[in-house]
Order: C-alpha cells, then sequence, then structure tokens
C-alpha cells in the first residue's frame, strides 16, 4: 500500500492564481480531510468527507473548494491564491474511527507559497 | 469548535530521562478521543497514542504513557526511557464522535532529546 499520498511536495504561486492540490489513498478509506499547519498554530481543518459524494466545511474553508467524486481521491481547489493560504497542507484518510481502534493516515504535506 | 492547549511550546530532556508534557481540552461532550501524534522534522504525522473518553484505564504504547484526568479535561504524554529519535513536535488532538473524523489539535511542543 502506498498510504496517503500527495503531489506536489512543493508549490510557489502568484497572488491570484488558481491550483489543485492532490490527495490520493488506496486503504478504501471513508473519511478524509484536508488541514493546514501555520507555524504556532497547530493543525487546522480546511474541508473533509465522509463518503464520495459527500463534503463538508471544517474551521477553516474559506478560499478553498473540495469535491470527492471517489473514494480513493481528494483533491483541494485554491480558486484564487492570497499570501494568507501560505501554509503546509496535510491530508489525512481513515476509517470510521468510531468503530476501530485506529487512526488518521497523513500524507506527506505539500508546502505551498503565494508570493 | 473545540480547543486544545498545549502550554510548553519548547522542552528539552537527557536522553535515558522521563519527560511529561502537558494538554488540556475544552469540552462539553461526555464521550470523545485523544490522541498524540508525532511530526519529526520529515514532516510526517505519526500516531504516539490513542486514549478514548470512556476508559478509565490510561492508554499505554510501549515506552509511550497517558495520564488522563477526565474530570480535569487534562491529558498529559509521558515518555519513558527518551531516545534521540523522539526528537519532535508533540501535537495533541481531540475527536468529538459521529462527527466525520474532525479532529482539534493544540499548538504542539516542540522535544529535544539531548544525547
Amino acid at each position: 500500500n502506498a498510504g496517503v499520498t500527495q503531489t506536489p511536495k512543493f508549490q510557489v504561486l502568484k497572488t491570484g492564481q488558481s491550483m489543485t492540490l492532490q490527495c490520493a489513498q488506496d486503504m478504501n478509506h471513508e473519511y478524509m480531510s484536508w488541514y493546514r499547519q501555520d507555524p504556532g498554530m497547530g493543525l487546522r481543518l480546511i474541508h473533509y468527507s465522509v463518503g464520495a459524494g459527500i463534503t463538508d466545511q471544517g474551521e477553516v474553508p474559506n478560499g478553498y473548494n473540495v469535491s470527492r467524486s471517489t473514494t480513493e481521491d481528494f483533491p483541494l481547489r485554491l480558486l484564487s491564491a492570497a499570501p494568507s493560504q501560505t501554509s503546509v497542507y496535510f491530508c489525512a484518510s481513515s476509517y470510521s474511527l468510531e468503530s476501530s481502534t485506529d487512526t488518521q493516515y497523513f500524507g506527506p504535506g505539500t508546502r505551498l507559497t503565494v508570493l | 469548535a473545540q480547543t486544545v492547549t498545549q502550554s510548553q511550546p519548547e522542552m528539552s530532556v537527557q536522553e535515558a530521562e522521563t519527560v511529561t508534557l502537558s494538554c488540556t481540552y475544552d469540552t462539553s461532550e461526555s464521550n470523545y478521543y485523544l490522541f498524540w501524534y508525532k511530526q519529526p522534522p520529515s514532516r510526517q504525522m505519526i500516531l504516539v497514542i490513542r486514549q478514548e473518553a470512556y476508559k478509565q484505564q490510561n492508554a499505554t504504547e510501549n515506552r509511550f504513557s497517558v495520564n488522563f484526568q477526565k474530570a480535569a479535561k487534562s491529558f498529559s504524554l509521558k515518555i519513558s526511557d527518551s531516545q534521540l529519535g523522539d526528537t519532535a513536535m508533540y501535537f495533541c488532538a481531540f475527536m468529538k464522535p459521529f462527527t466525520g473524523n474532525q479532529f482539534y489539535f493544540g499548538t504542539g511542543t516542540s522535544l529535544t532529546v539531548i544525547p
């Protein structure tokens, strides 16, 4: 199993540009999430999904869109990048944690810089 | 949103000694899940330990154990026999059940193990 994969690993954008961060998992997990990590602030939830076709907003959703057309993929779109979106982005996936002793598995992260 | 507080931004410990990282959280829920994650310089998020609030017994995982005080809303992590590989950021996380596996993270504690 590759686990949770994210592409790209690094990206530099100019203000106003758009891009999509890719996330894929091969563990057949129902749940997938996107977090951003900023210095001194820990990880904050952007959007999450409980299954294909179902997404919802997390703590900091503004400026980001998501969709989940398949179980495996959960892309994160920045429609018009802003310097405030400079961060490290993590994708995570899991089974329902209420019915298992498992946890969320995190991808390796994407470091995004917006100039 | 839930609040998770880690009041120690940085800590250090001598190799082979014991160190305790603190975490407090704010919730009105009676059932929830708590986690400690480790993030080494590689940036990968690695699960250290998990605790279910309905369990009175403190979780242990080899050299890692927790002191879960439900009434005080406290969830500290004890690392025994510290090793150089334990050097990392440590994040405490809270999850309410049946919310799509939404995690709320603390701001992290940077632990350095000194040879």
